[in-house]
């Protein structure tokens, strides 16, 4: 199973870009990268999923390097209401599941 | 529209009663799942149903027992509760397998006295 590593806690302040690299060394050839977000008391919402190169939506961007060995989440200008941990998951390949890391927990300042 | 729900979104029971959380979703899903989310935030796949199939099956104690009525629906039953199962449970759904978005519910946390 292809194993993330991601850093435990990040503090910003509202309006700057965040980044938030995960490493994933032992990614499968079929393996997608996504990203959830989860906020206290709620389930992990869906932010962005990729393959290669880079991908964007209205919430994020997501960088895939050409080894694919790590990727970065770049969430633009962010506010308060970000702050929540964000989890990188690698998968599913051949055994049919999504593997949630420890996430990182991300804390907006104002 | 609630897309993914559970319920109860709380439950508090003592050790070796037996307890069920309902799921259903909204969105026409043909996978749902069952998650644990333990007090380190490590979230952890339990079961996963295709079409009322059973196609995942962790390392979980027979104690847990999912049943999929229809696609819409993927309840989790648990027989003769343990301290250790306290945790917060989460329903997903998503169209196909794991290489698709997940929808989550927003949990159920079963607390055992």
């Amino acid at each position: 199973l292809a194993k993330t590593t991601q850093p435990i806690s990040m503090d910003s302040y509202e309006g700057q870009e965040v980044n938030i690299t995960c490493s994933h060394n032992n990614i499968a050839t079929n393996d997608y990268i996504t990203w959830y977000q989860q906020f206290p008391s709620q389930g992990p919402r869906f932010i962005i999923q990729g393959y290669k190169t880079k991908v964007t939506n209205e919430v994020a961007s997501l960088f895939i390097p050409a080894d694919r060995k790590s990727s970065t989440l770049s969430l633009p200008r962010v506010s308060l209401s970000d702050t929540a941990v964000y989890y990188c998951l690698v998968g599913p390949s051949n055994t049919g599941k999504l593997i949630f890391g420890q996430g990182t927990t991300l804390q907006v300042k104002p | 529209d609630t897309a993914v729900s559970q319920t109860p979104k709380y439950l508090v029971t003592q050790m070796g009663n037996d307890k069920s959380i309902k799921c259903e979703q909204n969105l026409g899903h043909d996978t749902m799942y069952w998650y644990k989310q333990d007090s380190k935030k490590f979230l952890k796949i339990m079961f996963s149903y295709n079409n009322k199939e059973l196609i995942i099956n962790e390392t979980v104690p027979n104690r847990f027992s999912p049943k999929s009525p229809d696609k819409a629906h993927l309840n989790l039953h648990i027989n003769s509760l343990e301290l250790g199962d306290s945790a917060v449970y989460f329903c997903a759904s998503s169209q196909g397998q794991a290489d698709q978005p997940q929808h989550f519910g927003d949990g159920t946390r079963l607390s055992i006295l």
